[in-house]
């Protein structure tokens, strides 16, 4: 099974900010998905394929690295932006989640 | 519009067993691969099983296989999550999800819990 451990599990950040959260992968994989999730509600995809925005997704995220090591940044943090986002692989079965980075607003 | 709508769920002693159902709308169901995730009470996201668009092909975490089963009914645009012999490791919102390039559109979910 691949491992993905997302780094930081928790962080604030101040509007304006720039963020960026890494995960790492036990074994390489092709590509890296990440998704969003506000509390109470159902995750909604947010970068496909590595660096591909989802349709609605704001210029300010993006995506990028390869093999076992990828992140994920927002430009400028907005306060729409808090909520936990999880990175996500499906190369090789089972496909896994990692354990999530609960982004607030400082 | 896409919809998926689940249902279901409920309390449950172990071992016994639940259905859940997901009616899809707003797009040629019969078309996609369809899948289950599940999340615990805060904790993060599980891939539970998929079943490919013909129906002929299923897939389950090792956690699940030979205990769940995933189906579906084309004509009535519905994905299926039958649970049997269910633990409390069951426990958690059960989500169905569409599959095109990622998983692009998601149930609200619906809770399961398993306690005696």
């Amino acid at each position: 099974e691949v491992v993905l451990t997302q780094s930081p599990t928790t962080m604030a950040a101040s509007p304006g900010e720039k963020i960026t959260i890494t995960c790492r992968a036990s074994s390489s994989v092709s590509y890296m998905y990440w998704y969003q999730q506000k509390s109470g509600a159902s995750p909604k995809p947010w970068i496909y394929e590595t660096s591909k925005l989802a349709s609605g997704v704001p210029d300010r995220f993006s995506g990028s690295g390869s093999g076992t090591s990828y992140s994920f940044t927002i430009r400028s943090m907005e306060t729409e932006d808090a909520a936990t986002y999880y990175c996500h692989q499906w190369s090789s079965f089972p496909w896994t989640f990692g354990g999530g980075t609960k982004l607030e607003l400082k | 519009e896409v919809q998926l709508v689940e249902s279901g769920g409920g309390l449950v002693q172990p071992g016994r067993s639940l259905t859940l159902s997901c009616a899809a709308s707003g797009f040629t169901f019969r078309h996609f691969v369809m899948h289950w995730f599940r999340q615990a009470p805060t904790k993060g996201l599980e891939w539970v099983a998929s079943i490919s668009p013909s129906g002929g092909d299923a897939y389950y975490r090792d956690s699940v296989k030979g205990r769940f089963t995933i189906s579906r009914d084309d004509a009535k645009t519905t994905l299926y999550l039958q649970m049997d012999s269910l633990r409390s490791e069951d426990t958690a919102t059960y989500y169905c999800a569409k599959h095109s390039d990622y998983f692009d559109y998601w149930g609200q979910g619906v809770m399961v819990a398993v306690s005696s």
